[in-house]
């Protein structure tokens, strides 16, 4: 089956410009991720979709970064008037669910992400 | 605070030797779930094996097998027979389950490169 989407999966902007990243999450994943990987670093959170609610949004860098998703479905991140440290690479991630009686989670799968460069 | 720590920026394993990736952890929350990933270089973004804090036993997954040291905190990968395929960056995560968050909080990775 198909996994993780993500596009574009190159994405070259002008200083100031909006951008628009979609991700398709695997069929039937109630939950969806989004995270920022700089040069050299490791992942750092976003936001998570539950269904199509956001219940934790602390990871949003500031106001010019917002995310919808559509039902169970398709999201994406919008950045308005990006700025050069808004470079890196945009993973999305899906999983089952978040919790079960055993506290386990489902392990999220990640698409191959959008590589984002602000000129 | 929710913390985790892999102290190893690189790592040099010979070939079908077997090599471990540290990982310590904070966490307040008695309920979690501790993942490694494995990033080729192309960028992807691989699971690779997953310990909740109530399981008994320490996971094991193939060749990938996770030291799950409760009490001091520590999640550490074995990667036994160690592959040319296998050098990549490798990501500790985890996820605590006793608050409203989703997300999986990452350290900043270990590099391993295989030598033939």
């Amino acid at each position: 089956g198909a996994g993780v989407s993500q596009s574009p999966s190159n994405k070259v902007t002008e200083k100031g410009k909006d951008v628009e990243l979609r991700c398709d999450p695997i069929s039937g994943h109630t939950a969806l991720y989004w995270y920022r990987q700089r040069l050299g670093q490791g992942l750092e959170f976003l936001i998570y979709f539950q269904g199509n609610s956001a219940p934790d949004k602390s990871g949003l860098p500031s106001d010019r970064f917002s995310a919808e998703r559509t039902g169970e479905s398709v999201s994406t991140l919008t950045i308005q008037r990006t700025q050069q440290e808004d470079s890196a690479v945009y993973l999305c991630a899906s999983s089952l669910h978040i919790r079960s009686n055993r506290g386990i989670d489902q392990p999220q799968h990640f698409g191959d992400g959008t590589r984002l460069s602000i000129l | 605070a929710q913390k985790i720590t892999q102290t190893q920026p690189g790592m040099f394993v010979q070939e079908k030797e077997a090599v471990t990736l540290d990982c310590t952890y904070d966490t307040s929350d008695p309920s979690y779930g501790l993942f490694w990933y494995k990033q080729p270089s192309s960028g992807e973004m691989i699971f690779l094996i997953y310990q909740g804090s109530y399981d008994q036993q320490n996971a094991t997954e193939g060749r990938y097998s996770l030291n799950f040291q409760k009490a001091r905190k520590s999640a550490n990968l074995v990667i036994s027979a160690s592959q040319l395929g296998d050098s990549a960056m490798y990501f500790c995560a985890m996820m605590n389950y006793g608050g409203s968050q989703g997300n999986l909080i990452f350290g900043k990775g270990t590099k391993l490169s295989v030598k033939p």
